[in-house]
């Protein structure tokens, strides 16, 4: 079982252009998230989905957007990146209710320039 | 602003001694508290859930409290081994799926 798996693994950026994280699940879990990952600040929530249609802002969901058009697919848009965007991507996946634990994506390191 | 804070940051332990970590968190509108091992290269791993007062939890060597009326919970390693060398983090969920990271605590242990 593949579990969650997120592309492209690295990407290089250049300041101004659009990109597309994308995050793909095979558990049936209801609910997904995307966090970020920056040095001494921990892993902070941008956007989550707790079910197929129906997305949520998270702590930090300025400058990026999501999608929930099915129960497997969960991608992060980047409209105009910046360099304050740089950052390693986490997406994440669970069953309903905060009861149940979170499972990881490999990550996506991201660099703008 | 929603706090969680871990201690200590970083921590040696030889091999064979135990220790403990601390999670402090806000002590109203209770959720749930998530215990997370991250190792190096890899990506989170869930230890455990939370979600009543007084819960404990043990999986092996490892074991969890949780204290909701006070805001805190503590992780423990029984008789650590160098396999648990990793970073501890845990996550406080302020609704029912939004979710508030430590900055975890970074263990490593010494053959």
């Amino acid at each position: 079982t593949a579990g969650i798996t997120q592309a492209p693994t690295s990407q290089i950026l250049a300041a101004g252009r659009s990109m597309t994280l994308r995050c793909t699940q095979d558990m049936r879990h209801n609910a997904m998230y995307w966090y970020r990952q920056d040095l001494g600040l921990g892993l902070r929530l941008i956007h989550y989905s707790n079910t197929a249609g129906t997305t949520g802002k998270g702590e930090v969901p300025d400058g990026y957007s999501v999608s929930r058009a099915n129960t497997d697919d969960f991608p992060l848009t980047l409209a105009s990146a910046v360099p304050s965007q740089t950052s390693v991507y986490f997406c994440a996946s669970s069953g309903q209710g905060s009861g149940n634990e979170q499972f990881f994506g490999p990550g996506t390191r991201l660099t703008v320039l | 602003i929603l706090n969680v804070e871990q201690s200590p940051q970083s921590l040696h332990v030889q091999e064979g001694d135990s220790t403990n970590f601390t999670c402090s968190f806000p002590s109203s509108n209770f959720y749930a508290l998530h215990w997370y091992r991250w190792e190096t290269a890899k990506s989170p791993e869930a230890l455990f859930v939370m979600t009543l007062n007084g819960d404990e939890k043990k999986k092996g060597r490892i074991s969890a409290t949780l204290n909701t009326k006070e805001g805190y919970s503590y992780l423990y390693i029984k008789g650590s081994q160098p396999e648990d060398s990793a970073t501890y983090l845990c996550a406080f969920a302020t609704g029912t799926y939004k979710y508030i990271f430590g900055t975890g605590t970074r263990l490593k242990v010494l053959a």
